[in-house]
């Protein structure tokens, strides 16, 4: 079965420092990867995905993602973090066969002027 | 393309009562899925159908949940007999055939009193 594991529960930085939120998944075949964003009492809007090929995607918002096969990881950057950035993000795995995503527990970002 | 649209936004009632949540999909998305989100989690996988076909259920439906989607196009959730732990925001999400990106709506929260 699949799972997602987003270790940091809370992560604090300073704006216009860098940022990196981790993502590691589980699952026995090639995964298909995503990062959404959820702004408090809103839904969740696409940053980037991982099908194949490049191993680094770029996303919406100045946002980029690196897929390791090695360490089953799927990690989330950004150089310079906005104040507009604090959110609450997650990490999502979705199997080649089944339709449903597996979302990770969400890594809430707070960003200080 | 006006993205996912879910009805009503925010929902509260007594237990004991039935609620009916509507989502209506990106046009022409074929797929269409519901989760569940409760406080500092991430969505949960409830049911997927593909056009009026209902063909995932996860076993977190239990027998007082019911979704259709009669025409193909928007959707139903409907709980019956809500109970307090039913309270949590239900998140409505399409894809189009061929595409494993899920788009999301706003979600419709529910508190039960």
């Amino acid at each position: 079965a699949q799972s997602v594991t987003q270790p940091d529960i809370h992560i604090t930085v300073s704006e216009g420092a860098s940022l990196e939120l981790r993502c590691n998944y589980s699952y026995g075949a090639t995964p298909y990867l995503f990062w959404y964003v959820q702004s408090p009492g809103q839904g969740l809007q696409l940053l980037l995905k991982y099908f194949s090929g490049d191993t680094l995607v770029q996303g919406i918002k100045g946002f980029e993602a690196e897929f390791k096969r090695s360490q089953s990881s799927f990690n989330l950057r950004k150089p310079s973090v906005h104040w507009s950035d604090a959110a609450e993000y997650f990490c999502a795995v979705g199997a080649n066969y089944g339709q449903n995503f597996v979302f990770g527990p969400g890594t809430r970002l707070s960003v200080l002027p | 393309d006006t993205g996912v649209s879910q009805n009503p936004r925010h929902k509260i009632t007594k237990r004991g009562q039935n609620v009916t949540f509507r989502c209506d999909p990106i046009s022409e998305h074929n797929r269409l899925y519901w989760y569940r989100q409760t406080l500092g989690q991430g969505p949960e996988f409830l049911t997927y159908f593909q056009n009026e076909a209902q063909l995932e259920k996860s076993r977190l439906l239990s027998d007082r949940f019911s979704a259709e989607r009669p025409k193909g196009s928007f959707s139903t959730l409907e709980i019956q007999r809500t109970e307090q732990g039913d309270s949590a925001m239900y998140l409505c999400a399409s894809s189009s055939m061929g595409n494993r990106t899920q788009y999301f709506g706003p979600g419709t929260r529910l508190l039960v009193l």
